[in-house]
């Protein structure tokens, strides 16, 4: 079955610690995002990457950091530097943009730090 | 500044009447509309989209209306039933050069009453 496995689902850190998530697709998707969720604020775009070994920042990156070494996996990385870490982080993936193809989301990882 | 906007948290309807979701958008450029549904602890899940030139697009129980001149999205659903309950987000995406970003709203929380 292809689709975005996202884990672990729920996962606790000590403030001041990094943190990675891991997110693979078997897609064969050339884009990958990473998405955070907040209450009352929908999804906010945090990187996507378009192709391997290249991504760019979304709206809210400060604090996180990715890399794109394959094709089938994009890990997010929750740095001490991020003042707000607790949120659930949705990845995501989807085929060429010029042709309109929506995205596909995996199950999402519960950060909470404390 | 929030490009995509769900301005209704929450919605409640019988079973068997109609849902109508809104959204609204600012951004002019935007070429692909899109309707997810979420449930708790899930990632979303993709329900129906819209190109912009079109005014309206219909599958099943749902239909997405445009309206390009009011910057304007709607999601009906018809029937509702009540597994129907859960948030849904409109999203929107600007294609310029090679990115298909989405911009997502806040979420409607839709309950549908038996």
């Amino acid at each position: 079955d292809g689709g975005i496995t996202q884990s672990p689902k729920y996962l606790f850190r000590k403030e001041g610690q990094n943190v990675t998530l891991s997110c693979e697709q078997n897609l064969n998707h050339d884009a990958m995002y990473w998405y955070r969720q907040d209450p009352g604020q929908g999804l906010r775009l945090i990187y996507y990457s378009q192709i391997v070994n290249d991504f760019q920042k979304g709206d809210i990156a400060e604090g996180y950091s990715v890399s794109r070494e394959k094709k089938e996996s994009f890990p997010l990385t929750v740095t001490s530097a991020q003042k707000n870490p607790t949120a659930f982080y949705l990845c995501a993936s989807s085929g060429q943009p010029e042709v309109r193809s929506p995205l596909h989301f995996g199950n999402g990882t519960r950060l909470t730090v404390t | 500044d929030q490009q995509v906007k769900q301005n209704s948290p929450s919605l409640s309807v019988q079973e068997g009447r109609i849902s109508i979701l809104n959204c609204d958008y600012t951004n002019s450029m935007f070429d692909y509309f899109l309707w997810y549904k979420k449930y708790p602890a899930e990632g979303p899940t993709f329900l129906i989209s819209i190109s912009s030139i079109k005014d309206k697009n219909e599958d099943g129980r749902f239909t997405v209306f445009l309206n390009k001149s009011a910057k304007h999205l709607s999601l009906h659903i018809v029937p509702s039933q009540p597994g129907d309950s859960a948030v849904y987000f409109c999203a929107a995406r600007a294609y310029s050069g090679n990115t298909g970003k989405l911009i997502f709203g806040q979420g409607t929380t839709l309950q549908v009453k038996p």
